[in-house]
């Protein structure tokens, strides 16, 4: 079975970048989704299709794939984006999710 | 605006049944793949089952294989998860997600979860 992987935690001060990767055999071929999620809350999606971002998503949220990892990018962190992230592929009739990311904003 | 809303968690002993429902409303449910998604206790996200927009077509994680069996009834709007056999693993929180798209979208609306417990 297909396996993504996240690195368990990420940690960076407000205002700087923060980097989150996914690891995945050939994932560059897949289309990558990514989802936030604060505790006690249902996750919501912050980049779909490796790269485009929901309406009422900002701007500083991005996301990029290729070769055999995907990476999204949170720019000019605030401290409402402390959350876990999580990487999501389709493979060969299964949802696949990665392990979460816990993102600190120190 | 769109609302799912799951129904029937709770506590079962380990090889009981139970069965999820999960109400939609605010979309078109015929025309969506529907999830079963769940998040053990301080754990991370674990995809169970999905089911195409007409029913037709299934798909199950292999932890759950054999044991649960994904449905719907578009005339009510409602996805449904009947379990059984169920472990001390299956213990999490059940969210019904709907799929903007074909298999590959992304997950665009998820319920707030319903909590299993399996536990004697």
């Amino acid at each position: 079975s297909y396996v993504l992987t996240q690195p368990p935690s990420v940690s960076v001060a407000p205002g700087q970048t923060a980097r989150i990767t996914c690891g995945g055999n050939n994932i560059g071929s897949k289309s990558v989704h990514w989802y936030q999620q604060k505790p006690g809350q249902a996750p919501v999606v912050v980049v779909y299709d490796d790269t485009d971002r929901p309406s009422g998503i900002p701007e500083r949220f991005s996301g990029s794939n290729s070769g055999k990892t995907a990476t999204l990018t949170i720019s000019r962190v605030e401290a409402g984006d402390e959350a876990d992230y999580y990487c999501q592929v389709w493979d060969s009739r299964s949802e696949v999710f990665g392990g979460g990311t816990k993102l600190t904003v120190l | 605006e769109v609302q799912l809303l799951e129904s029937g968690g709770g506590l079962v002993q380990p090889g009981g049944s139970l069965r999820l429902s999960c109400a939609a409303s605010g979309l078109t449910f015929s025309n969506y793949i529907m999830n079963w998604v769940r998040q053990a206790p301080g754990k991370g996200l674990e995809w169970v089952s999905a089911i195409s927009g007409s029913g037709g077509s299934t798909h199950y994680a292999d932890s759950v294989k054999g044991r649960f069996t994904i449905s719907r009834d578009n005339s009510k709007n409602t996805l449904y998860l009947q379990m059984n056999s169920l472990r001390a693993e299956d213990t999490a929180i059940y969210y019904c997600a709907s799929l903007n798209g074909g298999y590959s979208a992304p997950i665009d609306y998820w319920g707030q979860g319903t909590l299993v417990t399996v536990s004697s």
